[in-house]
């Protein structure tokens, strides 16, 4: 089974609307982070917003924006007031765990892309 | 200054050869990662190194074998590449305890 199942190949918005992305996740470890990465054309990785299975409040960066459900597995992105330069691929990521020093293994998913129309 | 760095960024080389991507940090991070990226954007992990220590290695060919000199440094060497080894290959660091993993710009690897 995925662990990371991202179900919208790709979205489209209109520029100054908000725009959700979904991501579920599966998982029976306790303790597990969810993460959000964007890459534009130009190819590069950038983190965006992170969640703590125990944090009790939403993640917020910006006009980002992470709505966590934690019954429902799922840690869907919000992006506010769109903008153009949003236009990419958006990655959903879990890590289960820590491992010995504190690193983790991330697991992503098939990836999301968003067009915003001017 | 840049972050995490990778070279080179393009790579193009024939089926049979053995290449090598580097790969730099000056955050003073303490692990370091190697991703695969194929033509459908999917993102796979394939290595970590924590410490000048490998532990993580994922099911990938033996031909791939991850080198750390120092914790600054994490090189990729790959022999008798394949056609199937054509993707994107991402560097990323992280610190432990830190939830952000900060990525270089990849390497486009080609094998004709």
């Amino acid at each position: 089974a995925q662990k990371i199942t991202q179900t919208q190949p790709g979205m489209f918005v209109q520029e100054k609307e908000a725009v959700t992305l979904d991501c579920t996740y599966d998982t029976s470890d306790p303790s597990y982070g969810l993460f959000w990465y964007k890459q534009p054309s130009s190819g590069e990785m950038i983190f965006l917003i992170y969640q703590g299975s125990y944090d009790q409040q939403n993640a917020t960066e910006g006009r980002y924006s992470l709505n966590f459900q934690k019954a429902r597995k799922s840690a869907n992105l919000v992006i506010s007031a769109s903008q153009l330069g949003d236009s990419a691929m958006y990655f959903c990521a879990m890590r289960e765990g820590l491992l010995g020093g504190g690193s983790y293994i991330p697991t992503f998913g098939r990836g999301t892309s968003l067009i915003v129309h001017p | 200054d840049t972050a995490v760095s990778q070279t080179p960024k393009y790579l193009v080389t024939q089926m049979g050869n053995d290449k090598s991507i580097k790969c730099e940090q000056n955050l003073g991070h303490d692990t370091m990662y190697w991703y695969k990226q194929d033509s459908k954007k999917f993102l796979k992990i394939m290595f970590s190194y924590n410490n000048k220590e490998l532990i993580i290695n994922e099911t990938v060919p033996n031909r791939f074998s991850p080198k750390s000199p120092d914790k600054a440094h994490l090189n990729l060497h790959i022999n008798s590449l394949e056609l199937g080894d054509s993707a994107v290959y991402f560097c990323a660091s992280s610190q432990a305890g830190d939830n952000e993993q900060f990525f270089g710009p990849g390497t486009r690897l080609t094998v004709l």
